[in-house]
Formats: C-alpha cells, structure tokens, sequence
C-alpha cells in the first residue's frame, strides 16, 4: 500500500502569496494530521481530524492558516497571505482507528516551504 | 500540559559500538506511550519502538532497546551495534491514551562514524 503522499515536496514562494500543500493519507486511515517542523519550535501539531471532521486546531497559529479534507483521500494546508515566519517543513500523517490507542503515526515526506 | 525534553542535541558513537540516546517528560496522567521516532535526511518520520506506560517491561526491536523509568519520567533509546544507516534526527515523543495527540522532542542527531 503507498503512504502518505505529500505535494508539493518543495515550495518557493514570495511573501503575500498563498501557498496550498496537499495530502493523501493512507487508504482506510480515520485520523489525519498536520505538523509544522521549524528549528525553532521543532515538530508542532497543527490540527488533526477524524473522519473528515476536524477535531481540535488549536495549533493553527493564525487565521491566515486553513486546513479541510473534502474526502477520505485528501486533504489541504492553506496559507493565505504567507510570511517568512512560515518557512518550515508541514507534514501530514495519518493513522487507522486501531493504531490510535498506541499513537503510532505513519507521516509523509513533508513539503518544504519556502517564504521569500 | 505535557512537556518532551531531549538534552543531547548531538551525538556520534563508532560504528558497531552502543549508543543511548536521553529523553525525559513531564505528565501527571498514569498511562500514556511513549515513543522513539526516526527523521532520516529523506526527512521521512519512521517509528522506532512503542513503549506502554502499564508494561514495566521495557520494549525491545532488534537493536533498539529503551530504558523506562516511570517514576522519574525518563525514557531513553539505546542502540546496539550502530550501523551507518543509523544515522538520523531522533526524537522521543509522548502520546495519550485517550486521544491522539502526540508531543515531541527536540531531537537528537546521531552521527555514526565509521
């Protein structure tokens, strides 16, 4: 089975432009995840949903971060206007039900970001 | 809240030799996991080894063992026989059992030399 899928894996952009990272957990997964990595604050959770549903977003750092998952299969980060502060490297995990009383996360590869 | 601190940002240990990695965590729930994660230059995150707060026995993989001491809230990783591949970001991470939320460390870098 293929894992979680992530795009773009590198993202240049300039500061005041949206910015929209992609995700494709693994089939048959409840739970899906944000993290922010930064050298600063390390790996932070951003928001996670269960079942399409978004279950607690209180890592989102601020409004002009949005996330949805329309379907099962996909799911989007969405930065709107960017700013160097939000160089980091998002990754999206996902995990099925049964895993979810051990913790274990299955994480993409992550997509750089890049705020010029 | 609950809090993962890894005091070792650095390490390197000679190929085959043993290495052990430090993590301690602050929480006052009495069952919870805890958890060593692997961040290769692919930047992938990879599970290394569970441990569950309930079991006293400490958890084993191959060549990744932990040291789990529940009274004092310290959860090290300890590899034997470092290979090359080995080499990577580590970090410790602490995990609910009532949710899914799971908080990491800092990390380590380990370095093998050959």
């Amino acid at each position: 089975d293929a894992g979680v899928i992530q795009s773009p894996r590198h993202e240049v952009t300039e500061m005041g432009q949206e910015v929209t990272l992609r995700c494709k957990p693994i089939s048959g997964h409840d739970y899906l995840f944000w993290y922010r990595q930064t050298m600063m604050r390390g790996l932070e959770l951003l928001i996670y949903f269960n079942n399409n549903v978004p279950i607690d977003d209180s890592g989102m750092p601020e409004d002009r971060f949005s996330a949805k998952m329309p379907n099962a299969s996909f799911s989007t980060l969405k930065i709107q206007p960017s700013e160097p502060r939000d160089s980091a490297v998002y990754f999206c995990a996902s995990s099925p039900l049964r895993a979810m009383n051990t913790g274990e996360l299955f994480f993409g590869e992550g997509s750089r970001l890049t705020v010029l | 809240a609950q809090t993962v601190t890894q005091s070792q940002p650095e390490m390197s240990v000679q190929e085959a030799e043993t290495v052990t990695l430090s993590c301690t965590y602050d929480t006052s729930e009495s069952d919870y996991y805890l958890f060593w994660y692997k961040q290769p230059p692919s930047r992938q995150m990879i599970l290394v080894i569970r441990q569950e707060a309930y079991k006293q026995q400490n958890a084993t993989e191959n060549r990744f063992s932990v040291n789990f001491q529940k009274a004092a809230k310290s959860f090290s990783l300890k590899i034997s026989d470092s290979q090359l591949g080995d080499a990577a970001m580590y970090f410790c991470a602490y995990g609910e059992t009532s949710g899914s939320r799971l908080t990491f460390g800092e990390g380590t870098q380990l370095t093998v030399n050959p």
